[in-house]
């Protein structure tokens, strides 16, 4: 079975261009999860979807990023302009229900480097 | 609040050796979810247990191990007979209500052969 995916597995940009992030859950889970993980902060939750719907977005950093899920099977994380201090893994995660007891599975991750 | 403390940043340890990761979770609730994560050094993070607070049980599965207790708000991982392979970050975490987890800041684990 086919788990999380993500791309582009690394990105390396200028500083105030656009980043988008891409992720495809695992096909049958609602609940879609985007972290963001740094030495100085760790796992951060930057904003969870349960049926395609943005349910707690208060771990965004700030409005230079944005997250869609336009469908079950798609969601992006943008950040525009970006800045060297975004410089992270970001990791895209679901699961199948948004109930407490199920374990997030996690993609690779993108790892992001802004010069 | 919730919180997950992982008070050890680094252990290194000797092939072989056994070694004790650990973990304690603050909540309130009385419904709870708790979960080891391993991140080796490829980076992906992969999912190893999920312990409900109702089943105290403690689990073994080959050289891993975890011991629950709520008396002491602690969900340990031990590692048995430690092999290279097992050099890793290891999160544990918290779920309550929903789906949004709570990890601690992970344990670094190098086995040194």
């Amino acid at each position: 079975d086919a788990g999380v995916i993500q791309s582009p597995r690394h990105e390396v940009t200028e500083m105030g261009q656009e980043v988008t992030l891409r992720c495809k859950p695992i096909s049958g889970h609602n609940s879609l999860f985007w972290y963001r993980q740094t030495m100085m902060r760790g796992l951060e939750l930057l904003i969870y979807f349960n049926n395609n719907v943005p349910i707690d977005d208060s771990g965004m950093p700030e409005d230079r990023f944005s997250a869609k899920m336009p469908n079950a099977s798609f969601s992006t994380l943008k950040i525009q302009p970006s800045e060297p201090r975004d410089s992270a893994v970001y990791f895209c995660a679901s699961s199948p229900t948004g109930r407490s007891n199920q374990p997030q599975h996690f993609g690779d991750g993108t790892r992001l480097s802004i010069l | 609040a919730q919180k997950v403390t992982q008070a050890q940043t680094e252990i290194s340890v000797v092939e072989k050796e056994d070694v004790t990761l650990d973990c304690v979770y603050e909540t309130r609730d009385t419904t709870y979810y708790l979960f080891w994560y391993k991140q080796p050094p490829s980076g992906e993070l992969v999912f190893l247990i999920r312990r409900n607070s109702f089943d105290e049980q403690n689990e073994i599965s080959g050289r891993y191990s975890w011991n629950f207790q709520k008396s002491t708000s602690s969900f340990n991982f031990t590692i048995t007979a430690s092999q290279v392979v097992d050099s890793a970050v290891y999160f544990c975490a918290l779920s309550i209500r929903g789906n949004q987890f709570y990890f601690g800041t992970g344990t670094s684990l190098t086995v040194i052969p």
